[in-house]
């Protein structure tokens, strides 16, 4: 593939419902990001995985939130029980080097996923 | 983490002349500042980064200078185009000692016009 790429591109769900976002990282990538951006802001932090270990998920903001990468390829970002604050743009990144690695560190973003709750 | 400030107001400028925009930044000076491009409905697009040994750093018509003392960074789009319209993120690293764990700048929105 040509970059990353995020599936759907839009959710809509219903308060309480579970949803997955999906992302598929540029092949080879070690790192892989996800971040939540609202309106009007810039993207925010949630989870880091360095091949299929999540090495920092400090920025999930609930235990509702759940991230996976399990063969260090794929990755899906699950949120339970939804809320209306979830509402935002979940974009994924992905990177070539570790986060040792001493490089120009540029991350390619997927297109996001907009997720509404109603 | 940071405090990261950049222009909340949109820069309106005429094609052909050059858009400033600046990061500002509150606590420890990072390894490195990264700049983003990012179009309605898309991700962020990498530009450039730039060392905190290197004052300056030139990407086509893209120019970034990044003043440790002052705590900032200055973007320049020279010769802008209508298509350089897009709104621009600096990103640095979250802590000192995370390569990869960016935190970003609200964004600075910037229309050319013809």
């Amino acid at each position: 593939g040509a970059g990353v790429s995020q599936s759907p591109r839009y959710k809509v769900a219903k308060r309480g419902q579970d949803v997955a976002l999906r992302c598929d990282p540029i092949s080879g990538h070690v790192s892989l990001f996800w971040y939540q951006q609202a309106l009007g802001q810039g993207p925010e932090f949630l989870t880091y995985f360095q091949n299929e270990a999540q090495l920092d998920k400090s920025g999930l903001p609930s235990d509702r939130f759940f991230a996976e990468r399990p063969e260090g390829s794929v990755s899906t970002l699950k949120i339970q029980r939804t809320q209306q604050e979830d509402s935002a743009v979940y974009l994924c990144a992905s990177s070539l080097v570790s986060l040792t690695g001493v490089s120009d560190n540029e991350q390619f973003f997927g297109p996001g996923t907009r997720l509404t709750v109603l | 983490s940071q405090k990261i400030e950049q222009n909340s107001e949109a820069l309106n400028i005429q094609e052909g002349k050059t858009a400033t925009l600046t990061c500002n930044y509150t606590n420890y000076s990072p390894a490195y500042l990264q700049w983003y491009r990012q179009d309605p409905g898309r991700g962020p697009v990498f530009l450039l980064l730039i060392r905190e040994n290197e004052k300056e750093k030139r990407k086509e018509r893209l120019k970034v200078t990044f003043d440790t003392t002052l705590k900032q960074s200055l973007f320049h789009i020279t010769a802008s185009q209508p298509a350089d319209s897009a709104t621009y993120l600096c990103a640095l690293p979250m802590t000192t000692d995370s390569w990869g764990k960016l935190q970003f700048g609200a964004g600075t929105q910037v229309v050319v016009t013809p």
